[in-house]
């Protein structure tokens, strides 16, 4: 079974830092998820990365999908209270039933 | 209003007890899935469903069971709950599957307490 790890599992910080959270796995994915949750709501997609190296930008976010595709990393410069919230990355199940696959998520608190 | 709903919001039901939650989509999307999330494991997949009349196991699909008469309904029952089935359960749908990767769509989540 693939398994992806997010790191920092918490991130307490003041509005204006910068901040990186991980999302790694010993094995290949062929395409990641990035997705952000707010109390009480479902997961809402920000963004897929399909190539390994591929970076792609959301204003203040910025995604990286690993050379190996093993790893991600999601990057958010001067962060804003409105930020807060779960991040969780997903990856397709490899196996045969090719689902989505979630990490257990990085709880991003952004105080003012 | 279109989008992904899910009903009730919020379910306290005793162990032992059948308990059905129900989604429902506007889009026509073909797939609908439920996940279980829970502190320690995050998103984990129940049962999933590529149209109508055809579901497929996830991850955890023990203790429930789906069906989907209707493209638009998928809904999710425990026939006898137990406590570990305490957790919120969300519904998503989406036009494709992975791995031709889409988007899918998520519900607002049912909280579900088993005493």
């Amino acid at each position: 079974t693939q398994l992806l790890e997010q790191s920092p599992q918490f991130l307490s910080i003041q509005e204006g830092e910068n901040l990186t959270v991980y999302c790694n796995s010993s094995s290949v994915f062929s395409s990641l998820q990035w997705y952000r949750q707010e109390p009480g709501e479902g997961p809402v997609l920000l963004v897929t990365v399909v190539t390994g190296g591929e970076v792609k930008k959301l204003k203040r976010l910025t995604f990286q999908f690993g050379d190996a595709r093993k790893d991600s990393s999601l990057h958010i410069t001067a962060a804003q209270p409105g930020d807060t919230g779960l991040y969780l990355c997903a990856g397709v199940d490899g196996g045969s039933q090719g689902n989505l696959i979630f990490g257990k998520g990085t709880k991003l608190s952004v105080k003012p | 209003d279109a989008g992904i709903t899910q009903s009730p919001r919020y379910k306290i039901t005793e162990t032992g007890r059948q308990v059905t939650l129900m989604c429902h989509q506007t889009w026509s999307h073909s797939y609908m899935f439920w996940y279980r999330q829970d502190l320690g494991h995050g998103l984990r997949l129940i049962y999933y469903s590529a149209a109508a009349d055809i579901t497929d196991k996830g991850e955890v699909p023990d203790g429930y069971v789906v069906s989907r008469s209707k493209t638009e309904n998928f809904p999710l029952t425990l026939e006898s709950a137990t406590r570990s089935q305490t957790s919120v359960y969300f519904c998503a749908s989406s036009w494709t599957s992975p791995p031709i990767l889409d988007t899918q769509y998520f519900g607002p989540g049912t909280r579900l307490t088993v005493l």
